[in-house]
């Protein structure tokens, strides 16, 4: 069974900051890896999809990379702002098809 | 183009009672699947649906069901509740059953008591 580990838990940084957001998975036979963002009590936004056989993907200030051999992936998130204070969650799957994800590192950017 | 939906966003229950969800996929999305995310967890799959036919399940009871309609809508049916089934409960989509992105919806917070 797939199993997805998302470090650190928790994150604090001052406005501005870059940051590194990690996932890893034990699994590395995915079809692709999906960075989704979560407010309090809300529900999932998609933020960036790498496919299997892609490196990274890139959306305005976030850049995501996916090294299947390794089972690792990173969330890059430059020049960091308040509104990006949330929980970010990691998944592997095939489409909405059984993704298993991580329990996500909730990001507080202090203004 | 209209995203997920989902309705109630809120809901309380009593033990032993029954409960439907309802989520209402996005336009051209034919798979949509459910998933339950319990208080500092990630969500947790539930079921999927293709083509109205169950198409995978997670490691749920059976008293966890659900349904598709033409439309691609789906509905999450949960008997005999319990109090750990309270929890954030999550309807994504996505264009086919594989290798697209998947959608969510905002979720519903059911409660049981």
């Amino acid at each position: 069974k797939q199993e997805v580990t998302q470090i650190p838990a928790a994150l604090s940084v001052p406005e501005g900051e870059n940051l590194v957001l990690n996932c890893s998975f034990t699994d590395s036979a995915i079809y692709n890896l999906q960075w989704f963002r979560q407010d309090p009590g809300k529900g999932l936004t998609s933020l960036l999809l790498i496919q299997s056989s892609q490196r990274e993907q890139t959306s305005g200030r976030l850049n995501a990379s996916l090294d299947k051999s390794s089972g690792r992936s990173t969330l890059y998130i430059a020049a960091s702002q308040p509104g990006d204070s949330a929980t970010y969650l990691c998944a592997t799957g095939a489409g909405a098809n059984n993704l298993f994800f991580g329990t996500g590192t909730r990001l507080t950017v202090i203004p | 183009e209209t995203g997920v939906t989902q309705s109630p966003t809120h809901l309380i229950k009593t033990r032993g009672q029954q409960v439907t969800l309802r989520c209402s996929s996005q336009s051209g999305h034919n798979t949509v699947s459910w998933y339950q995310q319990a208080l500092g967890q990630g969500p947790q799959f539930i079921f999927q649906y293709y083509r109205e036919e169950e198409n995978g399940r997670g490691n749920f009871p059976p008293r966890f069901s659900g349904l598709q309609f033409p439309n691609y809508s789906s509905e999450l049916n949960v008997n005999a509740l319990e109090l750990d089934d309270s929890a954030l409960y999550l309807c994504a989509s996505s264009f086919d059953r594989r290798t697209t992105e998947a959608f969510f919806g905002q979720g519903t917070r059911l409660t049981v008591v």
